[in-house]
C-alpha cells in the first residue's frame, strides 16, 4: 500500500537553529502534500499545502517566513522551521495520497516530535 | 464546507464490537467520508472511506445512512490495540482533509 516517510522522528535542538524535516511518497507520486502540527492534547491543525513546483499556500496564521515548504520533486516535500523558538515545540506530520487514482485517502507520515531547548 | 460532529469519548470492552457515530448533515452528493484514527505519538492511520454504500475491509465496517447525514465505523472485536481518536473526516474542496476533537476510544479489558 501506499507509504509516507517522514524524516527525521525526533530532533532536539537550541533554541535559534533551523531544522529542516523531510516527507517522502514512496511509491507514488504527489503533486500536493500537506504539513501539520500538533500539540500535546490538542488535534492535528493543518499548517500548509505544499504545492510541487510552486509556492506553498499556508494557512491562516501560520507564518510562511517561519515555517518553509519546499516541493522540488513529485516525491518529496522539506519543511524548515527557520531560528526555532521552545514555543515551535511540537509534532509535525505530514500527508500525501495517490491523486492518480480518484477518491484516494491521505497517507501519513509517522510524524517528527521537534523539542527546542 | 461539510462538517462533522463526533462523540468526544467512548468506552469499549475488549472483545465487543465499537460503534463509533459521526454526523455530517451538510455533505454534498458527491463528497466522501473518511475514516482515519490516531493511535499515541504516531501518525493518523487510515481505516476506510465511502460514500454512500456500506463499506467493509480487514479494518472495520462504514455504515452510511441512506440520507447520508450520518455513518457508522464498527470495529467488529476491539482489542486493546484499538485504542485511539478516532476521527471521521470530510475533506474541503475534496482533498484538504481538517481533522476536529475526534472520537476517544477506550477499549477496556
Amino acid at each position: 500500500g501506499a507509504v509516507v516517510s517522514q524524516h527525521p522522528s525526533r530532533v532536539i535542538c537550541k533554541s535559534g537553529t533551523s531544522v529542516k524535516i523531510e516527507c517522502r511518497s514512496l511509491d507514488f507520486q504527489a503533486t500536493t502534500m500537506f504539513w501539520y502540527r500538533q500539540f500535546p492534547k490538542q488535534s492535528l491543525m493543518l499548517m500548509a499545502t505544499s504545492n510541487e513546483g510552486s509556492k506553498a499556500t499556508y494557512e491562516q496564521g501560520v507564518e510562511k517566513d517561519k515555517f518553509l515548504i519546499n516541493h522540488a520533486s513529485l516525491t518529496l516535500s522539506t519543511l524548515t522551521v527557520t531560528s526555532a523558538h521552545p514555543e515551535d515545540s511540537s509534532f509535525y506530520i505530514c500527508s500525501a495520497r495517490e491523486e492518480q487514482k480518484r477518491n484516494q485517502p491521505q497517507h501519513f507520515g509517522d510524524g517528527t516530535r521537534l523539542s527546542i531547548l | 464546507d461539510a462538517k462533522t460532529t463526533q462523540p468526544p469519548s467512548m468506552d469499549c470492552a475488549e472483545g465487543r464490537a465499537a460503534n463509533l457515530p459521526c454526523n455530517h448533515s451538510t455533505i454534498s452528493g458527491n463528497e466522501y467520508v473518511y475514516w482515519y484514527r490516531q493511535i499515541h505519538s504516531q501518525g493518523p492511520q487510515y481505516i476506510i472511506h465511502g460514500l454512500k454504500n456500506n463499506e467493509t475491509n480487514e479494518m472495520a465496517s462504514l455504515i452510511i445512512t441512506e440520507d447520508r447525514k450520518s455513518s457508522t465505523l464498527i470495529l467488529p472485536h476491539a482489542t486493546l490495540r484499538d485504542t485511539a481518536v478516532y476521527y471521521c473526516i470530510v475533506p474541503t474542496g475534496g482533498f484538504k482533509t481538517i481533522f476536529g476533537a475526534g472520537t476517544r476510544l477506550f477499549v477496556k479489558a
